[in-house]
């Protein structure tokens, strides 16, 4: 089955500590997204990736960072500069290879991160 | 700035009844428009999708959406809401004629009746 996978469901992470939310897709989409959901403000980007080892920040890029060595992976660290970071964090891909496919997101289940 | 406005934060409708969700965007040429579903605790999962031509568009599980370019609008309707539906309803837009660039709205939650 294609699709695209986060790991862990939940996290926990102490202050002052950096941790890293894995993303994987085998949909074999170019591009690949990283957002943040918090209640009642929908979804913030925070990087996005249209092709290996690019990427560029999104509208809420300060305290996370990225990599995309491997087309089907992008993961993303929180670090410790990020000063509100307990949030739900969410991986999207996508083709946008021609007019169908352009602009459609593919979700990942999502990682609830709680920072104690 | 572009930005999407879902006027409504929480709906709740009975089985069996009509749904309409609102949105509306500003921008200044005609985007991408979107109308993704999340159940609690999960990712989202796109309904349907406006580029161009028909500004009536139908999508997954019964649910369609009309663009209205002269409203600024993109409104989300179904005919007979099941319980099933209970869900948060985000509307997106892509002004960056499909390269990456999506906005989406504060999301609406739906609530379901008996």
């Amino acid at each position: 089955d294609g699709g695209i996978t986060q790991s862990p469901k939940y996290l926990f992470r102490k202050e002052g500590q950096n941790v890293t939310l894995s993303c994987e897709q085998n949909l074999n989409h170019d591009a690949m997204y990283w957002y943040r959901q918090d209640p009642g403000q929908g979804l913030r980007l925070i990087y996005y990736s249209q092709i290996v080892n690019d990427f560029q920040k999104g509208d809420i890029a300060e305290g996370y960072s990225v990599s995309r060595e491997k087309k089907e992976s992008f993961p993303l660290t929180v670090t410790s500069a990020q000063k509100n970071p307990t949030a739900f964090y969410l991986c999207a891909s996508s083709l946008n290879r021609d007019y169908q496919s352009i602009g459609t997101q593919y979700f990942g289940p999502g990682t609830r991160l709680t920072v104690l | 700035a572009q930005s999407v406005t879902q006027p409504d934060i929480h709906i709740t409708v009975s089985e069996g009844a009509s749904l309409e969700l609102r949105c509306n965007y500003s921008y200044g040429a005609t985007p991408y428009l979107f109308w993704y579903v999340q159940s609690p605790g999960q990712g989202l999962q796109l309904l349907l999708k406006y580029f161009s031509g028909d500004t009536l568009v139908q999508g997954i599980k019964g649910f369609e959406a009309e663009f209205k370019r002269s409203q600024s609008s993109f409104n989300l309707r179904k005919p007979s809401v099941h319980w099933s539906d209970a869900a948060e309803y985000f509307c997106a837009v892509d002004h960056s004629g499909g390269y990456q660039k999506v906005t989406f709205g504060t999301g609406t939650k739906l609530q379901v009746i008996p």
